[in-house]
Order: C-alpha cells, then sequence, then structure tokens
C-alpha cells in the first residue's frame, strides 16, 4: 500500500509565474485534503474534496488558486501569478470516511514552493 | 473558533531522558486529538491519537492521554532517543470535520 504521493517535491518559480502540484492519494480514499505550511508554523487547512466535489474551502484560498479532483482519485493545486508571500510547503493528505476507519487523515511529504 | 495551544519549542533532551510535551486545546464541540510527528525535510505522519475522554493514545513508546476536564492533551515518552529527534504537532478535529486544527509545533532535540 503506498501512501499519499505528491509531485513535484520542489519547485522554484519566479514571482508572476503559475505552478501546479500534483497529489495521489491513498488507494480508495474518498476525501483529499489541501494544506499549507509555512517555516515554524503548523500546517494551515486550505480544501478538500469528498471524491470529486470540492465541499470546503478556507478564506486562505484567495481567487490565485484553484484545486480539482476531476475523477474523484488524484488532484491538482495550481496558483496563478505567484507571490513571494505564497512561499511554503503545500501538504496533501487524503482520508476514508468509513465507520471502520473514523477518518483518519494520511499525509504527503509536501511540495516545497519557493518564489523568486 | 477551534485552537491549539503547544509548549514553544526547541525542546533538548539527553538520550534516555523523560519527555513531556504540553498541549492545550479550545474547541467547540467534542474533539478528536492527535499527535503528529514531522522529520525534517518529510510530511506529516500520525503518531497517536484519541477520540473521547480518558482515551490513552499510544505509539512507538509516546502516550498521551485525552482529559477532557483541563482540555490537555500532553504527549509523554518514558526514554527518548537520537532518532526521535523531530517537530512534534498537536491537533484536534469536532466530530465529522473536515479539517485539521494544528498548534504551531514543538521541535524536539536529543542528544548522546
Amino acid at each position: 500500500d503506498t501512501g499519499v504521493s505528491q509531485d513535484p517535491r520542489h519547485k522554484i518559480t519566479k514571482r508572476g509565474q503559475n505552478v501546479t502540484f500534483r497529489c495521489d492519494p491513498i488507494s480508495e480514499h474518498n476525501r483529499l485534503y489541501w494544506y499549507r505550511q509555512t517555516l515554524g508554523q503548523g500546517p494551515e487547512f486550505l480544501t478538500y474534496f469528498q471524491n470529486e466535489a470540492q465541499l470546503e474551502k478556507s478564506r486562505l484560498l484567495s481567487d490565485r488558486f484553484s484545486a480539482e479532483r476531476p475523477k474523484g482519485s488524484f488532484s491538482t493545486l495550481e496558483i496563478q501569478r505567484t507571490e513571494q508571500g505564497d512561499s511554503a510547503m503545500y501538504l496533501c493528505a487524503s482520508s476514508l470516511l468509513d465507520r471502520v476507519s473514523g477518518n483518519t487523515i494520511y499525509f504527503g511529504e509536501g511540495s516545497w514552493l519557493t518564489v523568486v | 473558533g477551534d485552537s491549539v495551544t503547544q509548549m514553544e519549542g526547541p525542546v533538548t533532551l539527553s538520550e534516555e531522558a523523560f519527555l513531556t510535551i504540553n498541549c492545550t486545546y479550545t474547541a467547540t464541540g467534542y474533539p478528536s486529538l492527535f499527535w503528529y510527528v514531522q522529520y525534517p525535510g518529510e510530511g506529516l505522519q500520525l503518531l497517536l491519537k484519541a477520540t473521547k475522554a480518558d482515551d490513552k493514545g499510544s505509539n512507538k513508546g509516546f502516550e498521551a492521554t485525552y482529559r477532557k476536564e483541563t482540555t490537555s492533551f500532553h504527549l509523554e515518552k518514558g526514554s527518548v532517543q537520537v532518532s526521535d529527534s523531530a517537530v512534534y504537532f498537536c491537533a484536534l478535529r469536532t466530530g465529522t470535520a473536515s479539517k485539521l486544527t494544528f498548534g504551531t509545533g514543538t521541535r524536539l532535540q536529543v542528544t548522546l
């Protein structure tokens, strides 16, 4: 059983460019989450999907951010017109919401973004 | 809103010392509580959890007890190892809510 995988692991981009991150959740997990973590802080919730439906978005998710999960499997997080303040680690996580597993959330290794 | 407060680090201990990392919370409703660990350059790994009052979560020698009366979930280990050096995050989730709310993390450094 593979865990949550994210790609790329590291990305350096110039301010104003667009970037896209991909997340492959644990197989058969119906929930997928995106979090952002800056240095010295805990992860902050951005958004989550149940299957292909995006059910909640944080106020942190500005109009420049868009997330998709088109077939209820992998997800992408795109940041348009990047700003230096977007520099952070973007964490993807997944869970299986059912009575047995109790919705325990498992995280990937994260994608580091540096905007220069 | 929900919040988690952790003791500030770094915490520096000698190998085989006793570890306590304090965590208290404020929540609307009845939360589930978690400890996650983050090793350098990696994502978060679930260390242990507790879903109701007086439950004790345990894993790899670490323990934490859900104390509703003091709204706390302190992490303990009787004898730390150098390999335990990492950042530890306390987190909560209320009901079937989607998101975890994290504390700011406590860095643990264990020396020989």
